[in-house]
C-alpha cells in the first residue's frame, strides 16, 4: 500500500522562475494539503483540496497555488520565486478534511 | 499569543526514563490533537491523535488531553535512543468551508542516552 508520494524530491530554481510540485495521496485518501517548512520550525499550512476545490488557505501570498485532479493528486504552484520561499515543501493526505494527516517525503526547494 | 506553543528543548532523558512532552494551544474551539514525530532531514510522522479529554494510550506512547486547561501532553514510557527525534503538536483549526488546518507548534527536540 503505497502512501503518499511527492515529486521532485529535490530543486534549485532562480529567483522569479516557477515552480510546480506534485503529489499522489495514500490509497483511499481523498483530501490533500500542503504545508511549508522552514529550518527549525514546524510545518506552515498553505491550503487544502477536497473535491477539487480549494477548501481552506493558510497566510500565504496569491503567488502560491494548486490544484486537485480527479483522481485526488494534487499540484503546488509557485510564482515568481523568492528567496524566502527557499523550505521544505510537505503533502498530507487523509480520510476526508477532518481526518488524521499523513505525510510524504517532502520536496526540497532551494533558491538561488 | 502564539496559537500551539511548545517548550523548544532539547529535553533529555536517559534511556528507559519517561520522557514528557507538552503543548499548549489558544483556540478553545479545537477538537482534534496530534503528535508527530520527526526525525532530522525526514517527514513529520504521526504517531497519537486524541479527541476527547482524558488520556490515550498506544504502546509506549500516551496522549493526554485537558480542553479546560487547553493543554495535550505526550508520554513516551521506556525511552529509546531511537525516539531521539523533534515531536511536534499540532491542532486542527477549522473553517467555513469545512476545511481543516493543521496548525502546529515548533516542536521539541528529545534526546535519549544510552
Amino acid at each position: 500500500d503505497a502512501g503518499v508520494t511527492q515529486s521532485p524530491t529535490h530543486l534549485i530554481k532562480t529567483r522569479g522562475q516557477q515552480v510546480t510540485l506534485r503529489c499522489s495521496p495514500k490509497s483511499g485518501h481523498d483530501t490533500v494539503s500542503w504545508y511549508q517548512q522552514a529550518l527549525g520550525q514546524g510545518p506552515q499550512f498553505i491550503f487544502q483540496y477536497y473535491e477539487e476545490e480549494e477548501r481552506q488557505r493558510g497566510n500565504f501570498p496569491d503567488r502560491f497555488s494548486g490544484h486537485q485532479f480527479p483522481n485526488y493528486s494534487s499540484e503546488l504552484n509557485v510564482n515568481a520565486l523568492l528567496l524566502g520561499d527557499s523550505a521544505l515543501y510537505l503533502c498530507a493526505s487523509s480520510l476526508g478534511p477532518g481526518q488524521p494527516q499523513h505525510f510524504g517525503d517532502g520536496t526540497r526547494l532551494s533558491i538561488l | 499569543q502564539k496559537e500551539v506553543e511548545q517548550n523548544s528543548g532539547p529535553l533529555s532523558v536517559p534511556e528507559g526514563a519517561i520522557a514528557s512532552l507538552n503543548c499548549t494551544y489558544s483556540d478553545r474551539g479545537s477538537q482534534s490533537f496530534f503528535w508527530y514525530r520527526q526525525y532530522s532531514g525526514k517527514s513529520p510522522e504521526l504517531i497519537m491523535f486524541i479527541y476527547s479529554n482524558g488520556d490515550k494510550e498506544d504502546g509506549r506512547f500516551t496522549a493526554q488531553l485537558n480542553k479546560a486547561s487547553q493543554y495535550v501532553s505526550l508520554l513516551i514510557r521506556d525511552s529509546q535512543p531511537s525516539d531521539s527525534a523533534t515531536y511536534l503538536c499540532a491542532v486542527n483549526k477549522r473553517d467555513r468551508q469545512a476545511g481543516t488546518a493543521l496548525i502546529f507548534g515548533k516542536g521539541t527536540t528529545l534526546s535519549v542516552s544510552s
